[in-house]
């Protein structure tokens, strides 16, 4: 079973600064997806990032962008120029691409940003 | 992008009670929705998966007589928690597969209080 680790509970950044966000996953599948997801204080869970396994280019989405290292099994979010609005849980996430679509969480950190 | 409902968004009922809530997929019709449970402060974990004209798959650890999904359409997924008591409280949320764009999208959560 793939198992998702978030090793950072809280994060803290100042706004227009840089903050990453850190995750590790376990798998023995050599292709799968990769996601970040946002859940501001509304709860709405929101889409921010995904990666592709077999792709090696990072995945960037304005100021977001990842750090994938596949045989570090590593896959980190990097949030440029941070805003208030950026201040919630992130998760990150691992899909398989052999079984099923269901989605394997992290325990998620929460990010603050000090105006 | 794709949007998933959900009903209701917040329900108390008392203890003993059975509560539905419904998952939609609003433009798009979902072969498969997922549903999920957050505790505070916690991550998502996945209770079930809904697959449209079939029976649902439980987690290990899930009951599903308790939690009765049905999935009788392309666009609509339930979940009915039966004899509901204090420990079932909760935040539930559903999520749906776009299967043209392979993406999951999720509902906005129902908050469940049961006194």
């Amino acid at each position: 079973a793939q198992t998702v680790t978030q090793s950072q509970p809280e994060m803290s950044v100042q706004e227009a600064e840089t903050v990453t966000l850190s995750c590790t996953y376990d798998t023995s599948e050599s292709d799968y997806y990769l996601f970040w997801y946002k859940q501001p204080p509304s709860r709405q869970m929101i889409l921010v990032i995904r990666q592709e396994a077999y792709k090696q280019q990072n995945a960037t989405e304005n100021r977001f962008s990842v750090n994938f290292q596949k045989a570090a099994k590593s896959f980190s979010l990097k949030i440029s120029d941070s805003q208030l609005g950026d201040a919630a849980m992130y998760f990150c996430a691992y899909r398989s691409a052999y079984a099923g679509n269901m989605l394997t969480f992290g325990g998620g950190t929460r990010l603050m940003v000090k105006p | 992008g794709a949007v998933v409902s959900q009903h209701p968004s917040w329900v108390i009922c008392k203890s003993g009670t059975s509560v539905k809530i419904e998952c939609r997929s609003l433009d798009f019709q979902a072969t498969t929705m997922f549903w999920y449970r957050q505790f505070p402060k916690q991550s998502l974990m996945l209770m079930a998966t809904s697959n449209e004209g079939s029976k649902a798959t439980y987690e290990q650890g899930v009951e599903k007589d308790k939690f009765l999904i049905n999935h009788a359409s392309l666009t609509l997924s339930t979940l009915t928690v039966t004899s509901a008591h204090p420990e079932d409280s909760s935040f539930y949320i559903c999520s749906a597969r776009d299967p043209l764009e392979g993406g999951q999208f999720f509902g906005p959560g129902t908050r469940l209080t049961v006194l």
